[in-house]
């Protein structure tokens, strides 16, 4: 299995809501990343879990909250989100290996805030 | 900042022609990578060449990179309308380092 999955496709909430977003990966790999993507722009990296600890929190307010509850799971936690976070949000996952990178994405899960 | 700048922004091909893209960057890197992503998806991984690597082929793919100049360029052969999507290179700087993604190129390709 070499799929990233995400849920849901699409999300539509208002700036009061709490919701979540969904990840899961069955190929063995220790390292998940969330990235936002605005329409036209490259991906913008926003934390990254390496063998389920936080490693890399790209100073990401705090509205956006991530959780790894297992090796093949990562939640990303919404809160009180503004109509600028409308996005693209992907989710992938690799290796955690010191050569080797690849990332595999998820097909992403896209954003409207009201 | 390490992220990539491609060039061109836009490109319109004939389905059977060769598509060139090229990347900049401003640091050393550890590799280099390109990934596609159909309009509003995921991305998809192509091809990753290291920092000692100056040339590799896939398929219809052939990256170069010189490290000298700090770029690297895309060629896809022999193009088809399904190869339509934007193109992004992504560079990290070593073990378990974030990547960072360039500005990406909408490739177009018309039958």
């Amino acid at each position: 299995d070499t799929e990233v999955t995400q849920t849901p496709k699409h999300l539509v909430m208002g700036m009061t809501n709490k919701k979540s977003l969904k990840c899961e990966q069955h190929m063995g790999h220790r390292a998940m990343y969330w990235y936002k993507q605005k329409a036209k722009k490259p991906p913008e990296l926003m934390f990254v879990y390496s063998y389920e600890k936080l490693s890399i929190n790209e100073s990401v307010p705090s509205r956006f909250s991530p959780e790894c509850p297992n090796s093949s799971l990562l939640n990303l936690h919404l809160h009180a989100l503004q109509p600028e976070d409308s996005a693209l949000y992907l989710c992938a996952s690799s290796q955690a290996s010191p050569t080797y990178n690849e990332q595999f994405f998820g097909p992403g899960t896209r954003l409207t805030v009201l | 900042s390490q992220q990539g700048e491609e060039d061109p922004q836009a490109l319109s091909i004939q389905e059977g022609e060769n598509a060139t893209m090229n990347c900049s960057y401003k640091t050393s890197i550890n590799n280099l990578q390109w990934y596609r992503q159909n309009s509003g998806r995921g991305l998809v991984h192509l091809i990753l060449i290291r920092s000692n690597e100056r040339e590799k082929h896939s398929g219809r793919l052939r990256v170069t990179l010189d490290t000298s100049k700090k770029s690297s360029s895309l060629l896809i052969t022999a193009s088809r309308a399904a190869d339509t999507a934007s193109y992004f290179c992504a560079t990290d700087v070593g073990r378990n380092t974030p990547l960072v993604f360039g500005k990406g190129t909408r490739l177009s390709v018309i039958a």
